[in-house]
């Protein structure tokens, strides 16, 4: 499969603790973007990155968030002193172009 | 503020009868839009887009027409099959602010149903 991976699919956690979800974009892509979605609500766009470059963030994107692309291939991102608030797919997507594709999300639960 | 509306939350339709799925959008700096279809458990995937020097483009059953004085797209698909059971999300876009790519804008999404 080519398409776009994410890992974990799940996560459940405790408030107050930190996670860290990967994203493994389609290899030719170099931009790849991180993207939120709550429960009847489309994706809210959270970061961007050009090859290794964190070139986008959004206002959504607090201080306890932070997102890496360190070789310009995969992507972590992390969430510090976890909130109930933060319960959400989190998505993340890659592109050669305009289109943008999506992997299937890591679901976040936190306690 | 929501910039990028579908203002209805599901749809149901028979087998073979056309689906009409609506966006209405408020920013008139987005220039590029897209549908999406997700299925549980997956990730969107895309589905057709539109440029907003057009005002409709075709891909086989799926056909978006684009409104940018009424600021509205729509999706049509027809015939509808049942596998087209799905969420639909319109997403406008615009460049970022540095140039370097495109900034998609979701709406909250549309789930269709088609009746065998």
């Amino acid at each position: 499969d080519t398409g776009v991976s994410q890992d974990p699919r799940h996560k459940i956690t405790k408030r107050g603790q930190n996670v860290t979800f990967r994203c493994d974009p389609i290899s030719e892509h170099n931009r790849l973007y991180w993207y939120r979605q709550t429960l009847g609500q489309g994706p809210e766009f959270l970061t961007y990155f050009q090859n290794e470059a964190q070139l986008e963030k959004s206002r959504l994107l607090s201080d306890r968030f932070s997102a890496e692309r360190p070789k310009g291939s995969f992507s972590t991102l992390e969430i510090q002193r976890t909130e109930q608030g933060d319960s959400a797919m989190y998505l993340c997507a890659s592109s050669p172009q305009d289109e943008q594709f999506f992997g299937p999300g890591t679901r976040l639960t936190v306690l | 503020d929501q910039q990028v509306k579908q203002n209805s939350p599901s749809l149901s339709v028979q087998e073979g009868r056309i689906s009409i799925l609506n966006c209405d959008y408020t920013n008139s700096m987005f220039d590029y839009f897209l549908w999406y279809k997700k299925y549980p458990a997956e990730g969107p995937t895309f589905l057709i887009s539109i440029s907003s020097i057009k005002d409709k483009n075709e891909d086989g059953r799926f056909t978006v027409f684009l409104n940018k004085s009424a600021k509205h797209l729509s999706l049509h698909i027809v015939p509808s099959q049942p596998g087209d059971s799905a969420v639909y999300f319109c997403a406008a876009s615009t460049t970022f602010s540095s140039g370097s790519a495109r900034q998609l804008t979701f709406g909250s999404g549309t789930q269709l149903t088609v009746l065998p």
